[in-house]
């Protein structure tokens, strides 16, 4: 059964803080992982990642993959009131037309000034 | 610039009335999907419909159908609703199934 684990379900932090957000899985026939942000509404996307090894970046936000040890990581610098969101992953299997994507329970996130 | 349109983004029901949620996209999407979410339960699959003409269950169908109308439109209908159905539905929609979703603003759904 494919899986997805995010770890930690909730956490607290003060702005200007380092987080990061980790996401293990386990699916067959792995193509790439994804995360979105999801605050009060529908998620949005921030990266998706296929490669091992190599970062994705976007200002404050950046992560990269682990395809050998099957884990993400979601690093946030210099956090800010508005980071504070749910952080959802998600898997998507290869070539596989008819699989939707895998998602995690989402780590929830807040930041306080 | 519309994306992924769900209506209502609000019902109340009582138990065991019925309601149809439409989703719509424009944006020449094959695959399209339906999920709720639940506190501390994050995003579960109710159906799916990888492409026109098919539709397949996730990991929570029991109580729901679902109509793939055409390529634009995927309603969710919910037969009998029961206190258990209150949540968040989310329509999402994806060029491939399994790459990237767009999704809708969700409809907050609560039965009483």
């Amino acid at each position: 059964e494919d899986k997805v684990v995010q770890s930690p379900l909730s956490l607290v932090v003060h702005e200007g803080d380092t987080v990061t957000l980790n996401c293990s899985y386990e699916v067959t026939n792995f193509r790439s992982l994804l995360w979105y942000k999801q605050e009060k509404k529908a998620p949005t996307f921030l990266f998706m990642l296929t490669s091992s090894g190599i970062e994705k970046k976007s200002g404050r936000l950046s992560s990269i993959l682990d395809k050998k040890e099957l884990f993400s990581i979601l690093n946030i610098t210099a956090t800010q009131t508005g980071d504070s969101a749910v952080y959802l992953c998600a898997v998507a299997h290869r070539n596989s037309g008819n699989t939707p994507l895998v998602f995690g329970k989402g780590t929830r996130l807040s930041v306080i000034a | 610039n519309a994306g992924v349109t769900q209506t209502p983004k609000f019902q109340v029901l009582k138990t065991g009335q019925s309601m149809t949620l439409q989703c719509a996209q424009d944006m020449n999407h094959n695959s399209m999907y339906w999920y709720r979410q639940d506190p501390g339960m994050g995003l579960r699959l109710i159906y799916y419909s990888a492409s026109e003409g098919t539709t397949d269950k996730g990991e929570v169908p029991n109580g729901y159908n679902v109509s793939r109308l055409n390529k634009r439109e995927f309603s969710l209908r919910l037969e009998s609703a029961a206190p258990s159905q209150t949540s968040v539905y989310f329509c999402a929609s994806s060029e491939l199934a399994g790459v990237g979703y767009t999704f809708g603003s969700g409809t907050r759904l609560t039965v009483v």
